[in-house]
């Protein structure tokens, strides 16, 4: 599976929009881009997933670039409750093994 | 309620023990998993069944092994237990078809081996 580049950490003001990136510029053309986050001592929880086209679901937005390379998953309206660590996974769909990397600690703040 | 759980909670043990930690979900999914997070952080897999037969097993001591009694149980059992398999375990699942709704995870098992 391809490798991810995520930044370590980042801040958002709660009620903003939080913009969380991801390069993935070694993917290949049946791998998806998966999103899933994990909030303190708790399980990760799955957030949304795209092949190509953009994505949106309750949770989140994600946008992946023309050349798949690079994708930006958006939290709309921030909340407190979205502070977690966000991981980006390059995956083959139906491949059983997600192999998460260091993630990015996303803060947001009152 | 729909989930993956995870029993025991928290789990403090002597070294050398054997202890097993049991997941279930009822989420009719067909494929269990074990991931293993260490102090780092790092979420690594370790096992995954798919309806009761082994698919993947990442290089894992034989210390540890797996139990699908059925598809919607993964129990993982540890041989003689050593202060670095001190971690937080987590099963999941997913439905094989898509892996559309991602994997649901467990709320996790702190194993602290003293």
């Amino acid at each position: 599976d391809a490798k991810t580049t995520q930044p370590t950490s980042m801040d958002c003001a709660e009620g903003r929009a939080a913009n969380l990136p991801c390069n993935h510029s070694t993917i290949s053309g049946n791998e998806y881009v998966y999103w899933y986050r994990q909030i303190h001592s708790q399980g990760p929880q799955y957030i949304i997933h795209g092949l190509k086209n953009n994505e949106t679901n309750e949770m989140a937005s994600l946008i992946i670039t023309e050349d798949r390379k690079s994708s930006t998953l958006i939290l709309p309206h921030a909340t407190l409750r979205d502070t977690a660590v966000y991981y980006c996974i390059v995956s083959r769909r139906g491949n059983e093994k997600l192999t998460f990397g260091t993630g990015t600690r996303l803060t947001i703040i009152p | 309620d729909t989930a993956v759980s995870q029993t025991p909670k928290y789990l403090v043990t002597q070294m050398g023990n054997d202890k097993s930690i049991k997941c279930e979900q009822n989420l009719g999914h067909d494929t269990m998993y074990w991931y293993k997070q260490d102090s780092k952080k790092f979420l690594k897999i370790m096992f995954s069944y798919n309806n009761k037969e082994l698919i993947i097993n990442e290089t894992v001591p034989n210390r540890f092994s797996p139990k699908s009694p059925d598809k919607a149980h993964l129990n993982l059992h540890i041989n003689s237990l050593e202060l670095g398999d001190s971690a937080v375990y987590f099963c999941a699942s997913s439905l094989e078809t898509g892996r559309r709704y991602g994997y649901t995870f467990g709320s996790g098992t702190r194993l602290t081996v003293v």
